[in-house]
Order: structure tokens, then C-alpha cells, then sequence
């Protein structure tokens, strides 16, 4: 079974423009959550999608936004892109909705760097 | 305030010796507990998960505890390995009101494993 893939693995922005990250879960899942991943911050959710629709959200502004398709491919958006926006972006998905009730699956992630 | 903290932050062991990783939270209503491993330029991997009734769960050799009362979980690693270098994070999940559960991320402890 192939795991989670993420596309691209590397990406360099300036400030100011916006960048759309790719991300496909196992097969037969159908939850995605996105997270940023900072050496000092962690892992920091973003957002989950179940069946099309954003079921949960994390604490960040609403130059982040996302979504999912209903083969439960999910992209995720950063527009206005700022230096803090640099980061590890990574897709993980699980069997079924509700973070804490199934493992989570993680792609290797997106590197993003914003000059 | 929900919080989950590791210690420690880094930890530099000779291959073939043992080691030990801590986990502390403060997070309510508990849910279970998660340990990922994630190696460089790579997603997290799930290691173990732990419920409220359970005090130890074996992964070949990661041994995982948990004690409910003093909110407390390690990660106990035996004969390291050159591939056990990897940053290893802890995560709790938590039930918020309206029964959504959340995630709370520990930040990680590195572990490098040298010959």
C-alpha cells in the first residue's frame, strides 16, 4: 500500500506570493490534517478534512486555507506568503475522522522557504 | 492549560547503550498517548500508543510507560542503534468540549546514536 505522498518536497517563494502544497493520503482514508513543523513551535495543526469538508481547525490566520477532493486528495494554500511562513509542511491521513482515534499517517512533508 | 513537555531536549548516546526519553503533560481530559519517531527530512512514524489503563507496551526495543497519576510517560530504548537517531515526539489527545479531540504535541527530544 503507498503511504502518503506530498508534492513538491522542496519549495523556494519570496514574500508576498502564494504557494499551493499537494498532498495524497493512503488509499481508503478519507481524513487529511495539515501541520507546520518548526524547530522551535513543534508540530502545529493546521487543519483536518474529512469527506470534503473542514472538520477541525487550528490557530492560524486566513492566509491559510485548504481542501479536499473527493478522491480525498487535499491542497493546502498560503497566500501572502511572510518569512514565518518557512517551515516543514507536512499531510498526514488517517482511516477515519477525529483526531486521537487513529494513528496518524505522515507524509515526509514540504519544505517551504520564503525570502 | 493543556501542555505536553520532554526531556530531554537532546540526548547524544553510544550505540549499543540504552536510553531513556520523558514525557510529562498536563492535558484533560486524557485520551491516550502517542509516541512518533521521526527521522531527518522524513514524516513521524507512529512507535506505540498508550490508553489510560495501560502501564507498559513493548515495540521490539521501545518500551513504552505510562503512569495516569502523576501524568507521566517514558520512552525506554534498548541496545541503540545507528538508526535510532531520530527526533522522537510524544503526543497526548485530549476530548475538548462538544467531544472533538485534539492533539498536544511535545516538541521532541533528539536523539543522536554514535558509534
Amino acid at each position: 500500500k503507498a503511504g502518503v505522498t506530498q508534492t513538491p518536497r522542496y519549495l523556494i517563494k519570496t514574500r508576498g506570493q502564494q504557494v499551493t502544497l499537494s498532498c495524497s493520503p493512503i488509499s481508503g482514508h478519507r481524513s487529511v490534517s495539515w501541520y507546520q513543523q518548526t524547530p522551535g513551535q513543534g508540530l502545529q495543526f493546521l487543519f483536518e478534512y474529512f469527506s470534503e469538508t473542514q472538520r477541525n481547525k487550528g490557530n492560524f490566520p486566513g492566509r491559510f486555507s485548504g481542501r479536499q477532493f473527493s478522491n480525498s486528495r487535499s491542497e493546502m494554500n498560503v497566500s501572502t506568503l511572510e518569512l514565518g511562513d518557512s517551515a516543514l509542511y507536512l499531510c498526514a491521513s488517517s482511516a477515519r475522522q477525529g483526531m486521537g482515534n487513529s494513528p496518524l499517517h505522515f507524509g515526509n512533508g514540504t519544505r517551504l522557504t520564503v525570502t | 492549560k493543556n501542555q505536553v513537555e520532554q526531556s530531554p531536549q537532546s540526548l547524544i548516546i553510544l550505540e549499543g547503550k540504552n536510553c531513556t526519553l520523558q514525557c510529562n503533560y498536563t492535558v484533560s481530559p486524557f485520551s491516550n498517548l502517542r509516541w512518533y519517531k521521526q527521522d531527518t527530512g522524513r514524516g513521524p512514524v507512529s512507535l506505540t500508543i498508550m490508553t489510560f489503563s495501560e502501564n507498559t507496551k513493548s515495540n521490539g526495543r521501545y518500551t513504552a510507560t505510562l503512569d495516569a497519576d502523576t501524568k507521566q510517560s517514558s520512552l525506554h530504548i534498548t541496545a541503540s542503534q545507528l538508526s535510532d537517531s531520530a527526533s522522537y515526539i510524544c503526543v497526548v489527545s485530549a476530548t475538548n468540549a462538544g467531544n472533538n479531540r485534539k492533539l498536544i504535541w511535545g516538541l521532541g527530544t533528539s536523539l543522536a546514536v554514535n558509534p
